[in-house]
């Protein structure tokens, strides 16, 4: 079946710290890739997407490409910044009529200053 | 702009009580879902409604029912809640169908569940 599986957290970085959080899916099709962002009290957010191989999704100095040959979609961040410290759920939907998204167990990330 | 708003925020429920998780969307959506969040597992799907009218069963549907009221409602029933349904539940919305790939989620705030 279609599947996200996302590296374990949570990752704890200092500030200015390089980001990478690893995303690798299943899927029988070609879907769209996401990342979304919660932030403590609040629901899902989208950060950013891509819709087809090579494409890369960016938003807020977060980047992350669709592999298709490897079927991942790593989030990476140059520089992270304390407002950075959230949950981060990759996804991916358009199959199945595109009617549901498929979401990681996401990955918890601290800053510290 | 109030986007996808869900009632209560809060809820403790005994074993066996029935209660209604109320969602609206003010985006003119066709698509609303209501999904859960426990620890280390994401999001699951309970529910979705590809469409006013319709409604159909995601991932983990045991132990709930769903209205889809009108376009901007969507609600969430616990017949008799049970403490396994302890977890934090989303409704979200989207303008998906089945041309449209790449459309994204809209999340409400939540509604935090406890059944003791």
């Amino acid at each position: 079946g279609n599947s996200v599986t996302q590296m374990e957290g949570p990752v704890t970085l200092s500030e200015e710290a390089f980001l990478t959080i690893n995303c690798t899916y299943t899927a029988t099709g070609y879907p769209s890739l996401f990342w979304y962002v919660q932030y403590p009290g609040e629901g899902l957010q989208l950060l950013l997407k891509a819709t087809k191989a090579d494409d890369k999704g960016s938003n807020k100095g977060f980047e992350a490409t669709y592999r298709k040959e490897t079927t991942s979609f790593h989030l990476e961040k140059g520089s992270v910044q304390v407002s950075d410290s959230a949950v981060y759920f990759c996804a991916l939907s358009g199959l199945d009529g595109g009617f549901k998204t498929i979401f990681g167990a996401g990955t918890r990330l601290f800053v510290k200053a | 702009n109030a986007g996808v708003t869900q009632t209560p925020k809060f809820q403790v429920l005994k074993t066996g009580q029935s209660m209604t998780l109320q969602c609206a969307q003010d985006m003119n959506h066709n698509s609303m879902y209501w999904y859960r969040q426990d620890p280390g597992m994401g999001l699951r799907l309970i529910y979705y409604s590809a469409s006013e009218g319709t409604t159909d069963k995601g991932e983990v549907p045991n132990g709930y029912n769903v209205s889809r009221l009108n376009k901007r409602e969507f609600s969430l029933r616990l017949e008799s809640a049970a403490p396994s349904q302890t977890s934090v539940y989303f409704c979200a919305s989207s303008s998906s169908g089945a041309l449209l790939r790449n459309t994204e989620a809209f999340f409400g705030q939540g509604t935090r569940l406890t059944v003791v």
